[in-house]
């Protein structure tokens, strides 16, 4: 069975700090990795996406996730963050043989201005 | 106007009523996801669907019936609610198996 887990609930930082949110996933195949932003009271937008090739994907609003295989990680990462990054972001896989997408819990990015 | 729409928006219902949930996509995409949002739980996997006339069981389908009969539509059914089903429900859909899901805005519903 596929899953995921992302470990920061909750993150609070600065503006123009460096971000960095964890995703590890479960999976005995090969995956397709996601990661999708809410904005409050909005519904879920692609951020960015991972089916194969180069294992560091760049995503729009300046985003970018490395995918590691062997450690079954998908960090997301902005080196510097914008008050209006301020969203709920959620981690996603798919496992190859599989038909449904899952996600993970969630962190909560909130920017101090 | 393409897109996925979801309807009602807002619902609150009684503990035991029936209470159906639509979702309505106009991009003909084969694959239809409904998902409860819950604090501390995130997104969690109802009932997803391949095609029309096909459905599975996600990571949480007790309580709820799904139907596909027609490929745009993928309604849920809570056919008897509990207060434990207050959640915000998503639907999306996705056009090939690796592909990105789109969402929809969401219905918040209240079981009082």
């Amino acid at each position: 069975a596929q899953s995921v887990s992302q470990h920061n609930h909750h993150v609070i930082l600065s503006e123009a700090a460096s971000l960095e949110l964890g995703c590890n996933y479960s999976y005995g195949g090969t995956v397709n990795l996601f990661w999708y932003v809410q904005y409050p009271g909005q519904h879920l937008q692609l951020l960015l996406k991972y089916f194969s090739g180069d294992p560091l994907v760049k995503g729009i609003k300046g985003f970018e996730a490395e995918f590691i295989k062997s450690k079954f990680s998908f960090n997301l990462r902005k080196p510097s963050v914008q008050w209006s990054d301020t969203a709920e972001y959620f981690c996603a896989v798919m496992g190859s043989s599989a038909s449904k997408i899952i996600f993970g819990s969630g962190t909560r990015l909130s920017i101090r201005p | 106007d393409a897109g996925i729409t979801q309807s009602p928006r807002y619902k609150i219902t009684e503990t035991g009523r029936q209470v159906t949930l639509m979702c309505h996509q106009t991009w003909s995409h084969s694959y239809m996801f409904w998902y409860r949002q819950d604090l501390g739980h995130g997104l969690r996997l109802i009932y997803y669907s391949a095609a029309a006339d096909i459905t599975d069981k996600g990571e949480v389908p007790d309580g709820y019936v799904v139907s596909r009969s027609k490929t745009e539509n993928f309604p849920l059914t809570l056919e008897s609610a509990t207060r434990s089903q207050t959640s915000v429900y998503f639907c999306a859909s996705s056009e090939y198996l690796n592909t990105e899901a789109f969402f929809g805005q969401g219905t918040r519903l209240t079981v009082v």
